[in-house]
């Protein structure tokens, strides 16, 4: 079994609707969660990091996470052309080692 | 945010030679580097960890013989890619963890720009 899996996509939404990802992970005893998001030949880039339960906000981005079903996920508000990107749910797993997911790729339509 | 700088962005080579991919804390000092390779349309997968001043720690299938890792400095790391071979293309990405008391703490991780390394 995958450490962190999301699904691939892709996935289309149109101009200023919300796009939702998910995430699941393997390690029940993983601590913080991040979503970066990856443009086609760049390097990752650090949306939102949580470590609680419950919902994280900033700006138009906003994470969830339920630790009990292992579960973390991310919305974006108001869907951009810009927001088409990859993006990347990562684990720490241990000491700032990050475990990452495949990555689903969001394609937002004007 | 701090910044990560790697160099060369891109590099084209010979089957069977070897090429050094540098990657620079700008802004901070970083105790830990971390190696990844991304194949196209694949995730990030952890290749090593590099602790400046001692060997690197290196993932599951990775070979250290072939994937040099240098951490000589709290500012520099390099990864040398040695007798590089076609399946060896692939994007390589460092992040630097800052050391513990710095401007940055040490809660975050903060990614180079990537380089690309195509065998021919």
């Amino acid at each position: 079994q995958k450490e962190v899996e999301q699904n691939s996509g892709p996935l289309s939404v149109p101009e200023g609707a919300i796009a939702s990802l998910n995430c699941t992970y393997s390690d029940r005893g993983s601590q913080s969660f991040f979503w970066y998001r990856q443009y086609s030949g760049k390097s990752p880039e650090l949306i939102m990091f949580i470590y609680s339960n419950g919902d994280k906000e900033d700006g138009r981005f906003t994470a969830q996470l339920n630790k009990a079903s292992q579960y973390v996920s991310l919305l974006i508000r108001d869907s951009q052309p810009s927001d088409s990107a990859t993006y990347l749910c990562a684990v720490n797993i241990n000491d700032y080692k990050l475990s990452f997911g495949a990555g689903t790729t969001v394609t937002v339509r004007a | 945010g701090a910044v990560v700088s790697q160099h060369p962005s891109w590099v084209i080579c010979k089957s069977g030679t070897s090429v050094k991919i540098e990657c620079r804390s700008l802004d901070f000092q970083a105790t830990t580097m971390f190696w990844y390779r991304q194949f196209p349309k694949q995730s990030l997968m952890l290749m090593a960890t590099s602790n400046e001043g001692s060997k690197a720690t290196y993932e599951q299938g990775v070979e250290k013989d072939k994937f040099l890792i240098n951490h000589a400095s709290l500012t520099l790391s390099t990864l040398t890619v040695t007798s590089a071979h076609p399946e060896d293309s692939s994007f390589y990405i460092c992040s630097a963890r800052p050391a513990a008391g710095g401007v940055f703490g040490s809660g975050e991780l903060f990614f180079g720009e990537g380089s690309r390394l195509t065998v021919l």
